[in-house]
């Protein structure tokens, strides 16, 4: 069974400019979540999708970033504009259930120039 | 404000000898535990989980929870070069893990000396 896939692995972008995250969670997983680790602090939450919906978006740190999970498969967050402190590793997780633990994929390092 | 503490390390252990790994929580409510090995610049791998007092096992890895306490600790047996990662400590409120955005700790470093 494949993993949680995330793309890029890693993306160097200039200030100002719109970067665009992809997470494919584990076949079957109607949970996904979001989670960022910026240098020297733990990983945060940022929102949580149940299929298509978004269940908590309590952890997004501002309206620049979007995410969406339009057919309750893929999701894509989006960073627009970009600023310095975005950077950090951008990790996305899948659970099966609620019950069931979350699994992370291996994360997209972004670096904002 | 929900938090996870862990001590940052490094933890040195000599290669054949238990590792413990702990941790502390804020939130009271919090009913679900977890722990993830991480390798530098991979994944974070779920190990354990835990969700009642006293102690889980699994392998060489054995997980305590004591609710009362608001502690959690992950003790690995024979501990190998391999174990060498950082063990990061999550919690959330939901039982099951799923249905909330865990809170993380910062992670320990452990380095398994051969």
């Amino acid at each position: 069974e494949a993993g949680v896939t995330q793309f890029p692995s890693h993306s160097v972008i200039e200030k100002g400019q719109t970067v665009t995250l992809r997470c494919d969670p584990i076949s079957g997983h109607d949970n996904l979540y979001w989670y960022r680790r910026v240098m020297g602090k733990e990983i945060k939450f940022l929102l949580h999708f149940v299929k298509e919906s978004k269940q908590d978006e309590s952890g997004m740190p501002n309206n620049r970033f979007l995410a969406e999970r339009t057919g309750g498969t893929y999701s894509t967050l989006k960073v627009q504009p970009a600023e310095l402190e975005d950077s950090g590793v951008y990790f996305c997780a899948s659970s099966q259930d609620l019950s069931q633990p979350q699994y992370f994929g291996p994360g997209t390092r972004l670096t904002v120039l | 404000q929900k938090e996870v503490e862990q001590n940052s390390g490094p933890l040195s252990v000599p290669e054949g000898a238990i590792a413990s790994l702990n941790c502390t929580y804020s939130d009271r409510v919090s009913q679900s535990f977890f722990w993830y090995r991480q390798y530098s610049g991979k994944s974070p791998e779920l190990i354990m989980s835990i969700y009642s007092n006293g102690d889980k096992e699994d392998g060489r890895f054995t997980a305590q929870l004591n609710k009362a306490s608001q502690y959690v600790s992950l003790l690995i047996r024979d501990s190998q070069p391999s174990d060498s990662a950082t063990y990061l400590c999550a919690v959330n409120p939901q039982r099951g893990g799923g249905a909330d955005g865990l809170t993380f700790g910062k992670g320990t470093h452990l380095i398994i000396q051969p």
